[in-house]
């Protein structure tokens, strides 16, 4: 049974900070990680993809690493806005069976001005 | 394109009265997807389908709910009969390929379902 630990649940920063989200995960038997961004009352947005063959991806103010063989994920915000308070998701995806996408609980994130 | 559209986005029911939720994914999307969201289990991935196929209904938690996908632009999650503790936001979502690709899944909205 996979399962994936995001920490911290919550987290408070002034804008500007630079900041880093962590995601954990069981079984690295996966096919990709992706990170979502989800706001109050909305659906999820995809933020960054990464497969089991890459070690990370970048897109504007945000990176994300992975590290399959220690269970680990980070996304990393430079330069932390106001717009960047949100919920943030990340969800493996792994062959056959059972959870073939696991979600965690997520890291609810807010940039104070 | 205009994303992935759910309908209706907000229902609010009676305990044994029967709903059905509605997804139009991404012009294009071989793959759609539906799942649940509540405070206490997250998101839960509930079945998925490609190219209109079943393809792992797994997560569908109980004989209660069905889904279906009659064509490539239309599907529909059933509940009946509705249980108090369906009460969750229900997320459909599209992506070109399944699982094990290399493609981001885009969701819908959300449909947020109350079963008194």
């Amino acid at each position: 049974k996979q399962e994936v630990t995001q920490i911290p649940a919550a987290l408070s920063v002034p804008e500007g900070e630079n900041l880093v989200l962590n995601c954990s995960f069981t079984d690295s038997a996966i096919y990709n990680l992706q990170w979502f961004r989800q706001d109050p009352g909305k659906g999820l947005t995809s933020l960054l993809l990464i497969q089991s063959s890459q070690r990370e991806q970048t897109s504007g103010r945000l990176n994300a690493s992975l590290d399959k063989s220690s269970g680990r994920s980070t996304l990393y915000i430079a330069a932390s806005q106001p717009g960047d308070s949100a919920t943030y998701l990340c969800a493996t995806f792994r062959p056959g069976g059972y959870q073939k996408v696991t979600f965690g609980i997520g890291t609810k994130l807010q940039v104070i001005p | 394109d205009a994303g992935v559209i759910q309908s209706p986005r907000h229902e609010v029911t009676e305990m044994g009265q029967e709903v059905t939720l509605r997804c139009k994914p991404i012009s294009g999307h071989d793959y759609l997807f539906w799942y649940r969201q509540t405070m206490m289990r997250g998101l839960e991935l509930l079945i998925y389908f490609n190219n209109n196929v079943p393809i792992d209904d797994s997560g569908m938690p109980e004989d209660r709910f069905s889904a279906k996908m009659p064509n490539a632009s239309f599907s529909t999650l059933k509940i009946q009969p509705s249980e108090p503790r369906d009460s969750a936001v229900y997320f459909c979502a599209s992506s070109i390929d399944g699982p094990s690709g290399g493609n981001e899944q885009f969701f819908g909205p959300g449909t947020r379902l109350t079963v008194l």
